[in-house]
């Protein structure tokens, strides 16, 4: 079956640190790939998706390409703030079901 | 546009009580939508898929007459907690597909609903 495996955390960083918050799949076929955003209290927010092999996701500064050669797709910022404090979750979609599959999500605390 | 409203945000029951939980897609119709359980600092646990005018589909290990799920409509889902318990108490997130999309694209999440059994 499918399955995503992401640092567990939690994660700590000065602003303006780099962040990089790994993620693993496995998968039959050639799945999409997602990191979702949860903010306290709230439900989750897409981030970024990447829909094929070597494409790259990018949004609010972050990006995580699709690595197919190494199942990965870690996400990345060069200089982080202290809103960007949240939980980050991976996930996938294979596009035999419509069911996301999460990683264990990575809680991200940044300290100014 | 893909807009998820999800209500309540917050309640809190008696034990044996029975709460409904509704999830709305605004501007978009969703054939399929899906319940999740959340626990502290863990991840999303599926519960269920919501099929429009059909039965729901269970995960395993899910009562399926203690959480009821109704879709009735391509825009309203409701998940009820039945006789619900302490051990109930969790945070529930739905999400909803739109109906024209893509399989292997993305769902989009409701505000998600703190239940807290007293």
């Amino acid at each position: 079956g499918n399955s995503v495996t992401q640092m567990e955390g939690p994660v700590t960083l000065s602003e303006e640190a780099f962040l990089t918050i790994n993620c693993t799949y496995t998968a039959t076929g050639y799945p999409s790939l997602f990191w979702y955003v949860q903010y306290p209290g709230e439900g989750l927010q897409l981030l970024l998706k990447a829909t094929k092999a070597d494409d790259k996701g990018s949004n609010k500064g972050f990006e995580a390409t699709y690595r197919k050669e190494t199942t990965s797709f870690h996400l990345e910022k060069g200089s982080v703030q202290v809103s960007d404090s949240a939980v980050y979750f991976c996930a996938l979609s294979d596009r035999i079901n419509e069911k996301l599959t999460f990683g264990t999500g990575t809680r991200l605390t940044i300290i100014p | 546009g893909a807009v998820v409203s999800q209500h309540p945000s917050r309640v809190i029951c008696k034990s044996g009580t029975s709460v409904k939980i509704e999830c709305r897609s605004l501007d978009f119709q969703a054939t399929t939508m899906f319940w999740y359980r959340q626990f502290p600092k863990k991840s999303l646990m599926l519960m269920a898929t919501s099929n429009e005018g059909s039965k729901a589909t269970y995960e395993q290990g899910v009562e399926k007459d203690k959480f009821l799920i109704n879709h009735a409509s391509l825009t309203l889902s409701t998940l009820t907690v039945t006789s619900a318990h302490p051990e109930d108490s969790s945070f529930y997130i739905c999400s909803a597909r739109d109906r024209g999309q893509t399989l292997g694209t993305e769902a989009f999440f409701g505000q998600g609903t703190r239940l807290t059994v007293v």
